[in-house]
């Protein structure tokens, strides 16, 4: 059961233009939600995340958005650049269970 | 901290052998995960720990799987017999508590079964 679901494989946007990340989870259950960052031959690293009780969280030229009626986030990258060229995954966690689950992933390529 | 580490990085082994993978978290982190990543799933969540003591095994696929965290500084996962379709890249990964903050992750194991 998938519980967390990323349903674009990959993206390619120009350098300087916005990527945007689509997220959306089917467990009303999930209070805190993350992004990961993933190069190759490398282990995923935690790029920003948000909490139930926000609907927007800002870090530099990243940002991710909740939905939380809808069940869906994104993650926005503005301006996005080359070195942002990796796999994203998004996450979520419930405050009544402490495991963590991941979407499938989507490989973002920005192109010079 | 050197942050989570696991080895080997690589194995290749013959279908029916034992593989046995191994992961050192970060110190002072209380809970510990075993990942497997897919094309078809990414990252399914496999096994985790808390306190060295396993909360949640229902991801792990078959009888073949087992992990065991015999001390808050190494666990291991491991496949008796291997099969060709455990194929994939075995990620650990430590966090301070289980829901609500970030888990930090090691380099991954590619496990290869020919």
């Amino acid at each position: 059961d998938q519980q967390v679901k990323q349903n674009s494989p990959s993206l390619s946007v120009q350098e300087g233009r916005i990527s945007i990340l689509n997220c959306d989870y089917t467990n009303s259950m999930f209070d805190y939600f993350l992004w990961y960052k993933k190069y190759p031959a490398e282990g995923p690293t935690f790029l920003i995340s948000i909490s139930s009780i926000k609907d927007k969280n800002e870090d530099g030229r990243f940002t991710v958005f909740l939905n939380k009626s809808a069940k869906h986030l994104s993650l926005h990258i503005v301006p996005s650049q080359p070195g942002d060229s990796a796999v994203y995954f998004c996450a979520a966690s419930a405050w009544n269970n402490n495991d963590m689950r991941f979407g499938a992933g989507t490989r973002l390529t920005v192109k010079p | 901290d050197a942050g989570v580490i696991q080895s080997p990085r690589h194995e290749v082994t013959e279908m029916g052998q034992e593989v046995t993978l191994r992961c050192k978290p970060i110190s002072g982190h209380d809970y510990l995960f075993w990942y497997r990543q897919t094309m078809m799933r990414g990252l399914e969540l496999l096994i985790y720990f808390n306190n060295n003591v396993p909360i949640d095994d229902s991801g792990m696929p078959e009888d073949r799987f087992s992990a065991k965290m015999p001390n808050a500084s190494f666990s291991t996962l491991k496949i008796q017999p291997s099969e060709p379709r455990d194929s994939a890249v075995y990620f650990c990964a430590s966090s301070t508590k289980g829901g609500g903050t970030e888990a930090f992750f090691g380099q991954g194991t590619r496990l290869t079964v020919v």
